[in-house]
């Protein structure tokens, strides 16, 4: 089945550190974003992707810092620098050209204490 | 800019009642439309798109109609079930942006 996988589902870390939160994709699709959702918010976007080895940063970027070395895969690190990081992370996708619909990937909640 | 405005909620109706969530948008160019559905503890899915003006997107029973003239796309069901219980988000994109606008989210309690 073709889809977004991120993992973990649950992850807990100790203020301080840096933790990466994966999201791959095998639909094949360029693009590929981060967004944050805290509790009763809606989504701000992190980071985007519209290609291979190139990103753009989104409306709440300071503290985060993502790859893109590979179409399938856009791994975000969460850095000691992020202020207030826990929250529920989500991951989507979409062919490119800013008109498709986005496929999203299932989240990551992080929790650092 | 670009911006999306959804009403607030949280919406509470009992279970065969009629759906109204209402969405207004404001973009620099001519957009194309979204629904998304989020369950909790999940992420979000497509719930149903249009990509013009007058088009009518329309999926599981919910519809909306994409209105040039009032810049809204409201999302309505005619008889909503406790299965609908969630969060929806409207959301636009524009085609040279790459990015999405999405709103603040209405939650939607269905009571049986």
């Amino acid at each position: 089945d073709g889809g977004i996988t991120q993992s973990p589902k649950y992850l807990f870390r100790k203020e301080g550190q840096n933790v990466t939160l994966s999201c791959e994709q095998n639909l094949n699709h360029d693009a590929m974003y981060w967004y944050r959702q805290d509790p009763g918010q809606g989504l701000r976007l992190i980071y985007y992707s519209q290609i291979v080895n190139d990103f753009q940063k989104g409306d709440i970027a300071e503290g985060y810092s993502v790859s893109r070395e590979k179409k399938e895969s856009f791994p975000l690190t969460v850095t000691s620098a992020q202020k207030n990081p826990t929250a529920f992370y989500l991951c989507a996708s979409s062919i490119g050209g800013g008109s498709d619909e986005q496929y999203f990937g299932p989240g990551t909640r992080l929790t650092v204490t | 800019g670009n911006s999306v405005t959804q009403m607030e909620g949280p919406v509470t109706l009992s279970e065969e009642a009629f759906l109204t969530i209402n969405c207004t948008y404001t973009a620099t160019g001519y957009p194309s439309l979204f629904w998304y559905v989020q369950y909790p503890g999940e992420g979000l899915q497509l719930l149903l798109k249009a990509t013009k003006a007058d088009d009518k997107g329309s999926n599981k029973g919910f519809e909306a109609t994409y209105r040039k003239e009032t810049t809204s796309f409201h999302l309505e069901k005619g008889s909503v079930q406790v299965s609908d219980s969630a969060v929806y988000f409207c959301a636009l994109s524009l085609y040279n942006f790459n990015k999405f606008y999405f709103g603040s989210g209405t939650k939607l309690n269905v009571k049986p």
